[in-house]
């Protein structure tokens, strides 16, 4: 019963260095997100992957990327990571892609870049 | 511009007590209303998903309300419980994206 899986929980970045993100599902789910959450914000989404294959950008892409590895996993790398990425870092699944389906959320991981 | 606005930011109630939390938006075309709970370090919840002729959805002990013509959702909660404390998330679907509210922050105190 994990759902959505997300590693690791916490990460502190030197600004420079580089990290990726893992998340992996198992309800056989055809969209993957990632999400990001500031102070005051609402969650804004980086990247998205509508079906094994594929991806597309978001809203906030900018500084990062991403890897549909397979059908259950879906990865975010940030090449040269910055303070102004410190943020809160969900993924999420959904059976197919569009707005009339359930999303389920991971965990996060909470990301600071110092 | 899309914007969803909940009110109030934050809350605090005694166990047992009622809530009602509010949701307004902007969004245009709408194609559902979801309403989320996010415990402390964890991620969103989904508690209930509305589309637009849907009027009331319930949830146990979690009702949220609909009214499309005034862009207007509502989420009571009944009887609290200590476990009720949280962040509230309103979300309005706008053609093939999610635009999330700031959520209303709740505790429940003994």
């Amino acid at each position: 019963n994990a759902g959505v899986t997300q590693t690791p929980k916490f990460q502190v970045l030197k600004t420079g260095q580089s990290m990726t993100l893992q998340c992996a599902q198992d309800m056989n789910h055809n969209s993957m997100y990632w999400y990001r959450q500031d102070p005051g914000m609402g969650l804004r989404l980086i990247y998205y992957s509508a079906s094994e294959g594929t991806t597309d950008k978001g809203e906030v892409p900018n500084g990062y990327n991403v890897s549909r590895l397979n059908k259950r996993e879906f990865s975010l790398r940030l090449e040269s990571a910055a303070p102004s990425q410190t943020s809160v870092y969900f993924c999420a699944s959904s059976e197919a892609p569009g707005v009339s389906y359930g999303y389920t959320f991971g965990s996060g991981t909470r990301l600071t870049v110092v | 511009k899309n914007q969803v606005e909940q009110s109030p930011q934050s809350l605090i109630i005694l166990e047992g007590k009622n809530c009602t939390l509010q949701c307004n938006y902007t969004v245009s075309p709408f194609s559902n209303l979801r309403w989320y709970k996010q415990d402390t370090g964890r991620g969103p919840v989904s508690l209930t998903i509305m589309t637009f002729s849907e009027n009331t959805k319930s949830n146990g002990r979690y009702t949220a309300t609909l009214d499309a013509d005034t862009k207007q959702s509502s989420l009571h909660i009944t009887a609290s419980q200590l476990s009720d404390s949280a962040s509230y998330i309103c979300v309005v679907s706008v053609v093939d994206k999610l635009i999330f509210g700031t959520g209303t922050l709740l505790a429940v105190q003994p």
